[in-house]
């Protein structure tokens, strides 16, 4: 079965600092999902990859998925307090079943 | 008007009792979910239906038991609670062919058993 391994476990930057949370899967990825989580809340779809070498953006959160399908990026630029929460990204394995998701990062951003 | 709504947002029982968790969307979907949340935010799928008929049943103890009345909703009981059983219990839901960037989740319900 599919796993995704997501890294750093957790992450504490100053306000203002750029990072970069990983996602890297076992399998091709078909299609690769970021989503953030803040405490209490369910999760919040972000981003969606499917094409090798793909990038988006949206706001300051930049998602790139390698040319080989099997590594995605998160980027955020110029943190802020309203980027803190879990980030999770999520597979589909392709049989049209449900999501998978990795372990999560979860981003505290200091003021 | 949420989208996806769960009903508690809180449960705390005693070992050995029986809980439901209920849940309903409004979106229209055809396809609901429940994940499991485990204290290190391992988010887990549970069970999958589409069209109130079971597509995935992951490997769950049969004390979890799904139930769909009709294509909005989607209820979870838990027979014979664990310690282990506590968790963030997610559900969501999809329309089938629309990708899971329409994957829609209600905020949790926080279990725990005691």
């Amino acid at each position: 079965s599919q796993e995704l391994e997501q890294s750093p476990q957790s992450l504490i930057v100053q306000e203002g600092k750029n990072l970069t949370i990983n996602c890297t899967s076992s399998k091709t990825l078909y299609g690769l999902y970021w989503y953030k989580q803040k405490y209490g809340e369910g999760l919040i779809f972000l981003m969606m990859l499917q094409k090798g070498g793909e990038e988006k953006s949206h706001e300051k959160i930049t998602a790139k998925l390698d040319e080989k399908k099997q590594q995605s990026s998160l980027h955020i630029t110029a943190s802020q307090p309203s980027h803190a929460g879990i980030y999770l990204c999520g597979a589909d394995s392709g049989a049209g079943t449900a999501l998978i998701f990795g372990k999560g990062t979860t981003l505290s951003v200091s003021s | 008007d949420t989208a996806v709504s769960q009903t508690p947002k809180y449960l705390v029982t005693q070992m050995g009792n029986d809980k439901s968790i209920k849940c309903e969307q409004n979106l229209g979907h055809d396809t609901m979910y429940w994940y499991k949340q485990d204290s290190k935010k391992f988010l887990k799928i549970m069970f999958s239906y589409n069209n109130k008929e079971l597509i995935i049943n992951e490997t769950v103890p049969n004390r979890f038991s799904p139930k769909s009345p009709d294509k909005a909703h989607l209820n979870l009981h838990i027979n014979s609670l664990e310690l282990g059983d506590s968790a963030v219990y997610f559900c969501a839901s999809s329309q089938a062919g629309q990708g899971y960037e329409k994957l829609f989740f209600g905020s949790g319900t926080q279990l725990s058993v005691l």
